[in-house]
């Protein structure tokens, strides 16, 4: 069965640090993309960086660029988010998702989901 | 960034009704448009993709249709339990954007 399980969540004041890990399963981890992809309360879907097979190229939207960074460990299957400088504004939760990618590149829909981590930012 | 806009914002409908909902691109995407379903407490699922093309496992009642930068999500016959929020989200250019959601009560 395909599954990707995140964790790493919790609470974590204004200008904290967090650190997200998504693991895989079921499926040959290095041959996708992946992305994250974050859900604000009551709020729609953000996107928010992907990662190429490799780890070569890394893409992020430009309000968490600087802050957050996007990795990977093939032989661990493994997919992380590093959160730092965090924001209330950062208050989601966190779904890992496997890329499946519409041009052979960064653009990509997303094919499996995660259940979500809530990351929680506030004093 | 590539907006998208989706219309209705929420809409109510009974079972074995006609739904069709509308995403707007605020430039030509070629079809590269993704359609998800979201549950309460629940993690997005991929219906569409391509626009028009079905992805496995999803019923016949979805659809998908438009080019350039108008797209339709329909649902031939609503039944219980596609009462859910719908996103679309464009892929023809990074950052991948979603519409902001419409989502289906039932009347």
């Amino acid at each position: 069965e395909v599954q990707l399980v995140e964790s790493g969540g919790g609470l974590v004041q204004p200008g904290g640090s967090l650190r997200l890990s998504c693991a895989a399963s079921g499926f040959t981890f290095s041959s996708y993309w992946m992305s994250w992809v974050r859900q604000a309360p009551g709020k729609g879907l953000e996107w928010v960086a992907n990662i190429k097979q490799d780890g070569s190229e890394k893409y992020y939207v430009d309000s968490v660029k600087g802050r957050f960074t996007i990795s990977r460990d093939n032989a661990k299957n493994s997919l992380y988010l590093q959160m730092n400088s965090l924001r209330a504004e950062d208050t989601a939760v966190y779904y890992c998702a496997r890329d499946r990618s519409g041009y052979g590149d960064s653009r990509v829909y997303m094919d499996v989901w995660g259940k979500g981590t809530t990351v929680t930012v506030s004093s | 960034d590539i907006q998208m806009t989706q219309s209705p914002s929420s809409l109510s409908a009974s079972v074995g009704d006609r739904v069709t909902i509308t995403c707007r691109a605020s430039q030509g995407i070629s079809n590269s448009l993704a359609w998800y379903q979201q549950k309460p407490g629940k993690a997005p699922k991929l219906l569409l993709y391509a626009a028009s093309r079905l992805e496995s496992g999803v019923p016949s009642r979805f659809s998908g249709s438009g080019s350039g930068t108008d797209y339709t999500l329909t649902i031939s016959s609503l039944q219980p339990e596609d009462f859910a929020t719908y996103y679309c989200q464009q892929y023809y250019s990074t950052p991948p954007t979603f519409g902001q959601g419409t989502k289906v009560e039932i009347k």
